[in-house]
């Protein structure tokens, strides 16, 4: 059964920091694997989607790695702002058709 | 990026009681998710439905919960008889065009006394 894991749970840092956001799974043979941005009390945007076939993808100051041998992405915030404080999921899926497994998230709080 | 409306965003219940949650895509899809998020917990998936058959369900999804597409464009969840265990944000999610990306609703959630 694959599992989800995203390291750290919270995160606070000041504006302007570059930061990394751990997600790990423990069955590599995923299709896919998407980011999300989730407010609270809101539902899920979603800012990038990386295929297993790719290594990053690129958004603004987004930049979002996969090594899918080793079950491991990164999510890359450069530049942080203040508006980017909100919990970030990790999901993977196993098919292009299939459900999507998601970690806990991190709560990222980025302060003025 | 595919619109996804779902109503009512709020609903309360009482325990026992039937709820229906409506999801409205914008655009014609055929690939449907629901998916629940109890509070502090993992966005869990329930159930996918394509061309109007489920086509995969979790071991959540049991006799209580039912889903259909009424006329072709609402999709509906059902929740038969609700617990205090089924109070949660449900999501409504699409497939998008090309390679498998999902695209989530603002959610409803459902409170049960």
């Amino acid at each position: 059964k694959q599992e989800v894991t995203q390291i750290p749970a919270a995160l606070s840092v000041p504006e302007g920091e570059n930061l990394v956001l751990n997600c790990s799974f423990t069955d590599s043979a995923i299709y896919n694997l998407q980011w999300f941005r989730q407010d609270p009390g809101k539902g899920l945007t979603s800012l990038l989607l990386i295929q297993s076939s790719q290594r990053e993808q690129t958004s603004g100051r987004l930049n979002a790695s996969l090594d899918k041998s080793s079950g491991r992405s990164t999510l890359y915030i450069a530049a942080s702002q203040p508006g980017d404080s909100a919990t970030y999921l990790c999901a993977v899926a196993a098919s292009g058709y299939s459900t999507l497994t998601f970690g806990k998230g991190t709560m990222l709080l980025v302060s003025p | 990026e595919p619109e996804v409306t779902q109503t009512p965003s709020h609903q309360v219940t009482q325990m026992g009681q039937e709820v229906i949650l409506r999801c409205v895509p914008i655009s014609n899809h055929l690939y449907f998710y629901w998916y629940r998020q109890i509070l502090g917990q993992k966005v869990e998936f329930l159930v996918s439905f394509y061309n109007n058959e489920i086509s995969e369900k979790s071991e959540i999804f049991d006799d209580q919960f039912s889903v259909e597409r009424p006329d072709g464009s609402n999709f509906t969840l059902k929740i038969r008889s609700t617990k205090l265990e089924d109070s949660a944000m449900y999501f409504c999610a699409i497939r998008g065009q090309g390679g498998g990306e999902q695209y989530f609703g603002p959610g409803t959630r459902l409170t049960v006394t």
